[in-house]
Formats: structure tokens, sequence, C-alpha cells
């Protein structure tokens, strides 16, 4: 029972470069979240997936796109890295919505974009 | 917007001292207010939570206590030990809605 796997935990990249962050649960949960953690920020909402077959925006959505595969899989996408987007990012997932469970984290993927 | 201001950002206290997070958040609609523990390298971990019909909840040395009206919550730990060294984050939620709201973090530091 793996919980939340992310890959890939490292990257690098360079200004422009596109790539997919994937987020997979085994937990059985409706809801999914990718976060980004920057120094003295806090964590900020990127995107979230209430459900199956739903996307919202959170705090900071620009420069990203994010698609809900199937119930297990979340993934993030940059389509055109910036500096700015350097960061650890977390994917997180819960069974509904704010309240009914405890929201449940993965080890994060540190990208550093050159 | 919802904000949730969290201070101090870093705090360091004796073994077996008290340590103090505090918390406020802007959105009154808010219900929901859970604290995270983050080590080093791992992602953050729920260690207590609190629902706004309940002003208080302790789990041994770990308490938070809730104040609606002045929309404040804040963590307690008492007897701290040198495990109880990481970044704590608070956050707050409503109920009927998917998002959570977190501070900006603290950073423990319990010195032997």
């Amino acid at each position: 029972n793996a919980g939340v796997t992310q890959t890939p935990k490292f990257q690098v990249l360079k200004t422009g470069q596109s790539m997919t962050l994937q987020c997979a649960q085994d937990m059985n949960h409706n809801s999914m979240y990718w976060y980004r953690q920057d120094p003295g920020m806090g964590l900020r909402l990127i995107y979230y997936s209430a459900s199956e077959g739903t996307t919202d925006k959170g705090e900071v959505p620009n420069g990203y796109n994010v698609s809900r595969l199937n119930k297990r899989e979340f993934s993030l996408r940059l389509e055109s890295a910036a500096p700015s987007q350097t960061s650890v990012y977390f994917c997180a997932t819960t069974s509904g919505m704010v309240n009914t469970g405890e929201l449940f984290f993965g080890e994060g993927s540190r990208l550093t974009v050159l | 917007g919802e904000n949730v201001e969290q201070h101090p950002s870093t705090l360091s206290v004796q073994e077996g001292d008290s340590a103090v997070i505090k918390c406020t958040y802007s959105d009154s609609a808010s219900n929901y207010f859970p604290w995270y523990k983050q080590e080093l390298g791992k992602g953050p971990q729920l260690i207590i939570d609190i629902r706004s019909n309940v002003g208080e909840k302790k789990d041994q040395r770990i308490a938070v206590t809730l104040n609606k009206t002045a929309k404040h919550f804040s963590l307690h730990i008492t007897e701290t030990q040198p495990e109880d060294s990481a970044v704590y984050f608070c956050a707050a939620g409503g109920s009927g809605t998917y998002k959570y709201i977190f501070g900006t973090g603290t950073r423990l530091k319990v010195l032997a």
C-alpha cells in the first residue's frame, strides 16, 4: 500500500522545456490536489480535482495544466518552464470535501528550472 | 481573498519547554482547521485537527485551541522533544468546499 506516489522525485529543466509531474494514489480517494512549496510562502494550491472528470484552478494556476486521467491519477504539466516555477511540488488526496477526511501528501517532486 | 497568517516563522525552544504556534484566518466560512508536520525531505502529515464546534482538542502532548470570534487558532506542544523539530503548517477550510488554505509554516527547532 504505497499511498500517494509522485514521479519524478527530482528534475532539472532548461527555460522553455516542458514536462509532466505524475501522481498516483491507491487510497480510492475522490479528490486530488497539486501544491507548490516555496521558502517563506508555505503551500500554495495550483489546481485540484474534486472528483474524476473535474478540475479547478487554485491560487496559482498560471503556467500549469492538469489532467485527471482516472480516479487514481492526476498529472501536472508545465508547457514552457520558467525559473519562477523552481519549487517543490506536492500531490495530495482526500476522500471528499474539506472536513470529511485527512489530506494525504506524497513525498514531493523537486523541480529546478535553469 | 482567503488568507491564513502563521507566526512565528521560526521558533527555537529548549527540550522540555513548550512551543506555541499561532494562526489567523480571514474567511469566516472556515470551519475546519488541521495542523500538519513536515519532516525534512517528506510530505506534510496531519497531526491534529479541530472543527468549529469545539474550542480545544488534545492528543497527548499536542493541543489545539480555536477562537472563532477572533478567527485565531493555535498549536501547543508541551514537553518538547528533539523529534518534534520540523516545519509545522496550519490550514483552514470550509465545509462544502474542496480547498484548504495553508499558512506559511513555522520551523520549530528543539534544542537538546
